[in-house]
């Protein structure tokens, strides 16, 4: 089975800190994603990555940052976290030749 | 603007209902996703589709390309398929990114 595992399932910060949040799976996709997801508003998309090192702002990146140095690792940074910015964040990937989506378990993080 | 929009936004239902979950879009898409998401839980890929219809199990789900709209029904419901159905779309030439909507909650009692 395709996993997408995200490092931690709960976060709490203080408004300030820098945050990072990583996302890894397992089955060599190329394109990952970077979503956050808050009440009355659905999913919207932060950040894409379609190769190594290679990355797409999405509809809201402002106040985020991401790395892909490996394949397999995506990583969503907050460099300076602030309120706003609780939510839950989604980290998925995409099987190119189907189209179908892998989501981890989500990430709530909570800024104080 | 590509909008998505899906109805009912809730959705109460008895246990061996027949449920519908409807989503319509404003332009055309090059596919569209049918998403389940359980309370605290993460995302699972119910459908993929670009065309006609797809079933799976009690899950059908259908699109219609010139009405701009899908529908994705469950069968036989029972309370495990209480959850948060989200449809998402890509639109234009790109698989990549995605539209989704705010997603409908269904709740099946027993």
């Amino acid at each position: 089975d395709v996993k997408v595992t995200q490092s931690s399932r709960y976060l709490v910060k203080r408004t300030g800190e820098k945050v990072f949040l990583e996302c890894v799976q397992d089955m060599d996709h190329e394109n990952m994603f970077w979503y956050r997801q808050d009440p009355g508003l659905g999913l919207r998309l932060i950040y894409f990555s379609y190769d190594v090192k290679m990355k797409e702002k999405g509809d809201i990146p402002e106040g985020y940052s991401v790395s892909r140095e490996k394949k397999e690792r995506f990583s969503l940074i907050l460099e300076s976290a602030s309120t706003n910015q609780t939510s839950m964040y989604l980290c998925a990937s995409l099987k190119g030749s189907t189209g179908e989506l892998f989501f981890g378990e989500g990430s709530r993080l909570t800024v104080l | 603007k590509n909008e998505v929009e899906q109805s009912p936004q809730n959705l109460t239902a008895q246990e061996g209902e027949f449920i519908t979950i409807n989503c319509s879009y404003s332009v055309g898409i090059s596919a569209l996703h049918w998403l389940q998401q359980h309370p605290g839980g993460g995302i699972v890929s119910l459908f993929m589709l670009s065309s006609g219809k797809k079933k799976h199990g009690r899950l059908i789900a259908t699109i219609n390309i010139q009405e701009k709209h899908s529908s994705l029904h469950i069968t036989a419901s029972h309370p495990r398929d209480s959850a948060v159905y989200i449809c998402a779309v890509s639109f234009g030439g790109s698989n990549y990114k995605l539209t989704f909507g705010k997603g409908t909650l269904l709740t099946v009692n027993p």
